[in-house]
């Protein structure tokens, strides 16, 4: 069974730029969510979707936002991007349950120069 | 307010011995869960093991055993017969015990195995 999926891996961008990135949830699960990754601010919840809408969402400004498709599929936006949002995103997925177990992905590591 | 404490930041253990990472958690909520997941230097999270508020048995999954103490909200991972594979970052996280419920990960815990 195919593990939680990121693509892409790496990606170099600049101040003002926007970036989408996504992620292919485990086959049958149904919720995803969002987290990034910082050395100085640890791993901090974004926002989880399920079933196409979104059900919880972190302090993050409005220039982070998500999106499902109907196939379970997640992609992540950011638009005018600071140097700030340099980190590791990582994406979980899970059937949606309030006990579920959340597994992720590899990540994707935005560098923005 | 919720929150993840791990208090080691680093540690060191030989090669086939046992080791415990403490994390004690905060919450005033009745129902959640205990995930400790491994993050290598490669980044990706790894999935390790997951002990619901409810869970009367400690949760074991192969050489990964959560000591989980309610009273004293504390949850430590323990890992019989280290490997030198075991050598990562270890997060303790909680979730709220709510669909869709956030996970708040503590700041981790660097493991080194030495041969």
């Amino acid at each position: 069974k195919a593990g939680v999926t990121q693509t892409p891996r790496y990606l170099i961008k600049t101040r003002g730029q926007q970036v989408t990135l996504s992620c292919s949830p485990i086959s049958g699960h149904r919720s995803v969510s969002w987290y990034q990754q910082t050395p100085g601010q640890g791993l901090q919840f974004l926002f989880e979707y399920f079933s196409e809408t979104q059900r919880n969402k972190g302090n993050f400004p409005g220039r982070f936002s998500g999106r499902q498709f109907s196939n379970s599929r997640s992609e992540m936006n950011v638009s005018t991007l600071e140097l700030g949002d340099s980190a590791l995103y990582l994406c979980a997925s899970s059937f949606g349950g309030a006990h579920e177990k959340l597994f992720f992905g590899s990540g994707t590591q935005l560098s923005v120069l | 307010a919720q929150k993840i404490t791990q208090t080691q930041p680093g540690m060191f253990v030989q090669e086939k011995e046992a080791v415990t990472l403490d994390c004690t958690y905060d919450t005033s909520d009745q129902s959640y869960g205990l995930f400790w997941y491994k993050q290598p230097s490669s980044g990706e999270m790894i999935f390790l093991i997951y002990q619901g508020s409810y869970d009367e048995q400690n949760a074991t999954e192969g050489r990964y055993s959560l000591n989980f103490q309610k009273a004293r909200k504390s949850a430590n991972l323990v890992i019989s017969a280290s490997q030198l594979g075991d050598s990562a970052m270890y997060f303790c996280a909680m979730r709220e015990g709510v669909p869709g419920g956030k996970l708040i990960f503590g700041q981790g815990t660097e493991l080194s195995v030495k041969p």
